[in-house]
């Protein structure tokens, strides 16, 4: 089945840097990839997402690029504010029988963001 | 439109008891799938529900189940409780259209096995 490495666990910057997350998947029929941000004690909420068909995807300051020859996607968020500190998870997806819902996640990067 | 519903919010249980959880989608949103959250595995996916029939399962044992109902509703069911399955169970909907596969989140229930 499907697995996912998300790398780094933990990420430390300094508000107005830059913050880049990378994932690796392993089943190259997963086409779909989608980022979620969780605040402490919250939700897991979508933030942006892609489709195999597509390079990379921007939504102001966050960015996603895949690479399907190397199977691996990442994160990119610029210009990081203190209210960007939470966990980031990665996912992939197969859509297999239909569905996309049976994502499977990466572990996380907890990111701070210092003022 | 009312986000993800799950109840309840807090549960405390004892090993070898059996729980209920409960979760409403999205008013129109057809698949419904719980996942496990703990500190150290992340979020891990346990099943997925279309039109009542389970379509996809993840790798947890028998005491892990589901179900749908047709109004889209779903419940999991835990039996036989180990303290391993203290975690958080979050349930996410979906629209399932071709091209709107976005999955939005319940609140979870945490759940605390002693």
């Amino acid at each position: 089945g499907e697995n996912v490495e998300q790398h780094p666990s933990t990420l430390s910057v300094q508000e107005g840097d830059s913050a880049v997350i990378k994932c690796t998947y392993s089943d190259s029929a997963s086409n779909y990839f989608p980022w979620y941000k969780q605040e402490l004690g919250k939700r897991p909420q979508l933030i942006i997402d892609i489709r195999s068909n597509v390079g990379e995807k921007k939504d102001q300051r966050i960015a996603v690029t895949l690479n399907k020859t190397a199977k691996h996607f990442s994160l990119h968020i610029t210009e990081t504010q203190p209210e960007d500190s939470a966990v980031y998870f990665c996912a992939a997806s197969n859509g297999n029988g239909g569905s996309q819902g049976n994502l499977i996640f990466g572990k996380g990067t907890k990111l701070s963001v210092k003022p | 439109k009312a986000g993800v519903t799950q109840t309840p919010r807090y549960l405390i249980k004892t090993r070898g008891q059996q729980v209920t959880l409960s979760c409403s989608p999205i008013s129109g949103h057809r698949s419904v799938s719980w996942y496990q959250q703990t500190p150290g595995q992340g979020l891990q996916f346990l099943f997925e529900y279309f039109s009542e029939t389970q379509r996809n399962k993840g790798n947890f044992p028998g005491r892990f189940s589901g179900r749908q109902f047709s109004n889209s509703r779903s419940e999991m069911n835990v039996s036989t409780l180990e303290l391993g399955d203290s975690a958080l169970y979050l349930c996410a909907s979906s629209l399932d259209d071709p091209g709107d596969e976005k999955l939005f989140f319940g609140s979870g229930t945490q759940l605390s096995v002693l």
